[in-house]
């Protein structure tokens, strides 16, 4: 159980698109789902905390407006990065927490973001 | 913020035990310790967790020091689709949010 997936696991866009990222729980509600970015040879960085039906919290240094987070769902949140430049590239990562459940959280497979 | 701090790397043999060092000398009283691990090009992994008791699981056991100031991840047996980053996380009890440190890579020696 607590399976999270991410769609779609690479994506290479070119510089100035749009690129959307979704983040499922598969098999049990999340109240609160986890955007991470990392960086080759590097430890995750936490971007946001998506709640579900309210706005995202995101960290202090990630652009709010760059980086778009929707959680409509207990079992669905999207990352939008917005007009992506090469600097963007990198692997996200999703994570959820059961909803009334432990606190692990469960993570997803990550995204491989490569802009050109 | 990072409240954890781990060696970068460490080796192990295959098949013996592997104990990974965690320092955090300023939890809290409600933060929970959390270890994960990943793979390259992976998400992370749940290892184990605990508050103040050692815990154990199928996969690891967590042996807490009795003033929560540091923790130890011990792999019974270790083998090879063991090497991986193992991360220690702070949660507070409160909110949700996790901050990784570094990490410890572990290499196991065949």
């Amino acid at each position: 159980g607590a399976v999270v997936s991410q769609h779609p696991s690479r994506v290479i866009c070119k510089s100035g698109t749009s690129v959307k990222i979704e983040c499922r729980s598969l098999d049990f509600q999340a109240t609160t789902m986890f955007w991470y970015r990392q960086f080759p040879k590097q430890s995750l960085m936490l971007m946001a905390t998506s709640n579900e039906g309210s706005k995202a919290t995101y960290e202090q240094g990630v652009e709010k407006d760059k980086f778009l987070i929707n959680h409509a769902s207990l079992t669905l949140s999207t990352l939008t990065v917005t007009s992506a430049h090469p600097e963007d590239s990198s692997f996200y990562i999703c994570s959820a927490t059961v909803a009334g459940g432990p606190e692990t959280q469960y993570f997803g497979p990550g995204t491989r973001l490569l802009v050109l | 913020d990072a409240k954890t701090t781990q060696p970068n790397s460490m080796e192990s043999n295959e098949e013996e035990p592997v104990h990974l060092p965690c320092n955090h000398s300023t939890i809290s009283g409600t933060d929970y310790i959390h270890w994960y691990r990943q793979l390259p090009s992976q998400g992370p992994e749940y290892v184990i967790h605990g508050l103040t008791s050692n815990v154990n699981n199928r996969m690891a056991s967590l042996a807490i020091a009795e003033d929560r100031k540091s923790s130890t991840l011990i792999l019974h047996r270790a083998t090879l689709r063991d090497a991986a980053v193992y991360y220690c996380i702070l949660r507070d009890r409160t909110g949700n949010q996790f901050y990784f440190g570094t990490g410890t890579s572990l290499t196991v020696i065949p």
